[in-house]
């Protein structure tokens, strides 16, 4: 079972475009981060949300924690292929601090 | 600054060979230490963690095992592989200035593994 669903598992747009990603559970974190990782290399932290409802923006990228904290979303504003790559969210539960991993979102934009 | 380092890069073994990765990392003390394996496009496989020298907790039953003979080396081995052992390995670190809470990992470059 699936404790982290990330939709869709696959992107891919237009550049310029704008493009949401989900990361949702039925289970509580105590936080969420969100990577990206690009192929053949490592995945590479781009932020952690902590606060139910907590919004943090890096550039073009808005990442946004549920009230409930139990999902979190990805906004990417005029979407660049620089922005091409698997995107992943891990969310840390209280009871032991493991981090739960979803499957990843494979995004593609298109020049 | 922190640094992790995996070697090699890229590995291709037969059926049956032994694997030895490794993995280092710099600039911190008394990190916890995972070994994911990835399969092309997907998401991350816990298989090993360790949260100190000699202490490993497996998560993935497998012929695969790991090691951490310093505090800062962390090694995956087997005695034999399988071609189901093929991917992506990924070695990372957490620790940071966040803390065990947050538990925000940070990856190495990985290494490619074909087993033939």
């Amino acid at each position: 079972t699936q404790l982290l669903e990330q939709s869709p598992q696959f992107l891919s747009i237009q550049e310029g475009e704008n493009l949401t990603v989900y990361c949702n559970s039925s289970s509580v974190f105590s936080s969420l981060q969100w990577y990206r990782q690009e192929p053949g290399e490592g995945p590479v932290l781009l932020v952690t949300v902590v606060t139910g409802g907590e919004v943090k923006k890096l550039k073009r990228l808005t990442f946004q924690f549920g009230d409930a904290r139990k999902d979190s979303s990805l906004h990417i504003t005029a979407a660049q292929p620089g922005d091409t790559g698997l995107y992943l969210c891990a969310g840390v539960r209280d009871s032991n601090y493991q981090l739960i991993w979803g499957a990843g979102t494979k995004l593609i934009i298109k020049p | 600054s922190q640094t992790i380092h995996q070697w090699p890069a890229t590995l291709v073994q037969p059926v049956g060979s032994p694997l030895s990765l490794e993995c280092t990392v710099e600039g911190t003390s008394n990190p916890n230490l995972y070994w994911y394996r990835q399969a092309a496009g997907r998401g991350l496989q816990l298989l090993f963690y360790s949260v100190g020298i000699g202490q490993i907790s497996s998560e993935v039953p497998q012929n695969l095992s790991a090691s951490r003979p310093q505090d800062r080396q962390f090694i995956l081995s087997s005695k034999k592989l399988l071609l189901s052992d093929s991917g992506f390995y990924l070695c990372a670190w957490s620790g940071g200035p966040q803390g065990l809470a947050y538990n925000e990992q940070f990856f190495g470059p990985g290494t490619r593994l074909t087993v033939l």
